[in-house]
């Protein structure tokens, strides 16, 4: 058990629909990090959050947006949705921001688009 | 940009063989590298990373890893590998993008099937 929590664990919806993943963080960590993995493209960087502040960007379409809360817990939100965003997403989180640091991963969200 | 290349996307073997899974990365800046393993059905978990230092670096379940800076490669390799370690291994590299961030770059996998 990493101690990243994440729900829930399956999400199953139609196109054009709107969801949101959530994420705790490990006790003490303050950047969390998403990535989506699929068999396409593997596992991509999204987004990544420092102590309540955008961090850092990656392959993050427009269509989706994240935020880091004050208790440190963040929120993936995916709209518009299509049949590609089906994929498992997993939140990630560190001690600080180092590029040194371990990230320690959730157990993911996988999400499918009907 | 940093990418990260594993070189083989399923590798089979007999139970107690010796296993390498080979990762070749591309950066034009220092970087840190990872190796983490993903069982069926869970998120990943790390195996091991270099940061600096002794190029051979030990993990977790007898695992360990050669960083070659010349050769831009950390393979990670086992002596005697168990059923049990049949999963999915990502090599990974972390490397400066500006700012005071680092940016965590994937291979692609490496799907480890350990036979009986």
């Amino acid at each position: 058990d990493s101690g990243v929590t994440q729900t829930p664990k399956h999400l199953i919806t139609a196109t054009g629909q709107r969801v949101t993943l959530r994420c705790s963080p490990r006790s003490g960590d303050l950047s969390v990090y998403w990535y989506q993995q699929s068999l396409d493209q593997g596992l991509q960087f999204l987004i990544q959050y420092y102590n309540g502040e955008e961090r850092a960007k990656g392959n993050i379409l427009e269509r989706f947006s994240a935020q880091q809360f004050p208790d440190l817990h963040s929120e993936l939100n995916l709209s518009s949705l299509e049949l590609g965003d089906s994929a498992l997403y997993f939140c990630a989180s560190s001690p600080g921001g180092r590029g040194g640091d371990t990230q320690y991963f959730g157990p993911g969200t996988r999400l499918t688009v009907l | 940009a940093q990418s990260v290349t594993q070189l083989d996307s399923q590798v089979p073997v007999f139970e107690e063989a010796p296993v390498e899974l080979r990762c070749n990365y591309s950066s034009s800046v220092s970087v840190y590298l990872f190796w983490y393993v993903q069982y069926p059905n869970q998120g990943l978990q790390l195996l091991l990373k270099y940061l600096s230092g002794s190029t051979l670096v030990k993990g977790i379940n007898g695992f360990e890893a050669e960083f070659n800076k010349s050769q831009t490669s950390f393979h990670l390799r086992k002596p005697s590998v168990h059923i049990s370690d049949t999963a999915e291994y990502f090599c990974a590299v972390s490397a400066f993008s500006g700012g005071s961030n680092y940016k965590l770059t994937f291979g692609k996998g490496t799907l480890l099937t350990v036979n009986p």
